[in-house]
């Protein structure tokens, strides 16, 4: 079983739109979620942390977190051709002593002009 | 805003050879990493280096591998003797300790794409 899986897309959606990405783990305990976005050939840029269930919004991106069920969400709303890449889900389990992160594979998204 | 940085951006040696990349973490971080993607792969952890020693390191950081701090701002990793898939891009990241380290976010680097011949 993958620790961290999501979906790979693409998920194409219209500009305006909502985008919504999901993301499950294996590791019950984990205890810190992140979401970041990568451009293309670039580096994961931090977009939202979110560490207790329910919802955490900042600006455009809504994070969900529900532990019993081991998902964790990113909404974007109003997309924008701009939030065209791949968004990371990574999460830190309660076994990495060193803090370390495990990563999903990622979910390309497309936003359509 | 600070930001960790990453020296070279590009690296090609030749395989067998000794590469070291290097980073710049942010000032006030006391928590350090190394991750690797190779082309099309997702993010993958490499190590964990805080207080001088290494807390953490997955399967990948085999013998090969070595980190070390030989200052108060550089932190390095280097490959001794390069092999043909250890071509990938090897981010750095940093985390503060501060609220407790669990609950800070790591701050990637841009990335130093080594390209192993």
């Amino acid at each position: 079983q993958k620790e961290v899986e999501q979906n790979s897309g693409p998920l194409s959606v219209p500009e305006g739109a909502i985008a919504s990405l999901n993301c499950t783990y294996s590791d019950r305990g984990s205890q810190s979620f992140f979401w970041y976005r990568q451009y293309s050939g670039k580096s994961p840029e931090l977009i939202m942390s979110i560490y207790s269930n329910g919802d955490k919004e900042d600006g455009r991106f809504t994070a969900q977190l529900n532990k019993a069920s081991q998902y964790v969400s990113l909404l974007i709303r109003d997309s924008q051709p701009s939030d065209s890449a791949t968004y990371l889900c990574a999460v830190k389990g309660i076994k990495a002593a060193g803090n370390k992160l495990t990563f999903g594979g990622g979910t390309r998204v497309l936003v359509k002009p | 805003e600070p930001e960790v940085t990453q020296t070279p951006s590009h690296q090609v040696t030749q395989m067998g050879q000794e590469v070291i990349l290097r980073c710049v973490p942010i000032s006030n971080h006391l928590y350090f990493y190394w991750y690797r993607q190779i082309l099309g792969q997702k993010v993958e952890f490499l190590v964990s280096f805080y207080n001088n020693e290494i807390s953490e390191k997955s399967e990948i950081f085999d013998d090969q591998f070595s980190v070390e701090r030989p200052d108060g701002s550089n932190f390095t990793l280097k490959i001794r003797s390069t092999k043909l898939e250890d071509s990938a891009m090897y981010f750095c990241a940093s985390s503060e300790n501060f609220g407790g380290p669990s609950n800070q976010p790591q701050h990637f680097g841009d990335g130093t794409r080594l390209s192993i011949l």
